[in-house]
């Protein structure tokens, strides 16, 4: 069965700190993996990771997947009050196109 | 372009009662996915819809069930309701015949069974 683990499953900084998001995977035929956050209700689209190695940015936002070793790492710079929020990471199965969700990170950032 | 709209937004219900939760996907988007998520157990995936046929299924009881209409709307129904049934309801579109398979999410619906 397609697995998702997210750590640390909560993690409290201070504004400006840089943090590391991990998650690990076991699927059984790979596509995707997808990074979402989720404020209030409704998460939001961050990355789409398919190729090992190749680094996503988006403004203090970055992502890499490691197709060998199976997970992929979020990190955050500099990191706002804004950037409290669950962060949630998902494979892609290829074979039904289903897509699993680990449990998630419960980020909290202190002034 | 509308995003995903999910009706209603909270719901009250006894135990025992059943609830229709409705969705309404991004314009194009045929498929229409069901999760439901809790402080413990994250996102759990209910089903997928995909121009009216369930393509998948997760482990979810025969209580809980859905459809998909023409214009590619959703509904989900939760029959004899329990009280962990209790939870956060998201409904997620995509297009699947693009690159890009991600999911678009509404706000969800927030079902509290008493």
């Amino acid at each position: 069965e397609d697995k998702v683990v997210q750590s640390p499953l909560s993690l409290v900084v201070h504004e400006g700190d840089t943090v590391t998001l991990n998650c690990s995977y076991e699927v059984t035929n790979f596509r995707s993996l997808l990074w979402y956050k989720q404020e209030k209700k409704a998460p939001t689209f961050l990355f789409m990771l398919t190729s090992s190695g190749i680094e996503k940015k988006s403004g203090r936002l970055s992502s890499i997947l490691d197709k060998k070793e199976l997970f992929s790492i979020l990190n955050i710079t500099a990191t706002q009050t804004g950037d409290s929020a669950v962060y949630l990471c998902a494979v892609e199965n290829s074979r039904d196109d289903k897509i699993i969700f680990g449990k998630g990170t419960r980020l909290h950032i202190l002034p | 372009k509308a995003g995903v709209t999910q009706t209603p937004r909270y719901l009250i219900k006894t135990r025992g009662q059943q609830v229709t939760l409705s969705c309404s996907p991004i314009s194009g988007h045929r498929s229409v996915s069901w999760y439901q998520q809790t402080p413990g157990q994250g996102l759990q995936f209910l089903f997928e819809y995909f121009s009216e046929t369930q393509r998948n299924k997760g482990n979810f009881p025969g209580r809980f069930s859905g459809r998909q209409f023409s214009n590619s709307r959703s509904e989900m129904n939760v029959s004899t309701l329990e009280l962990g049934d209790s939870a956060l309801y998201l409904c997620a579109s995509r297009d699947l015949s693009g690159a890009n398979y991600g999911y678009t999410f509404g706000s969800g619906t927030r079902l509290t069974v008493v």
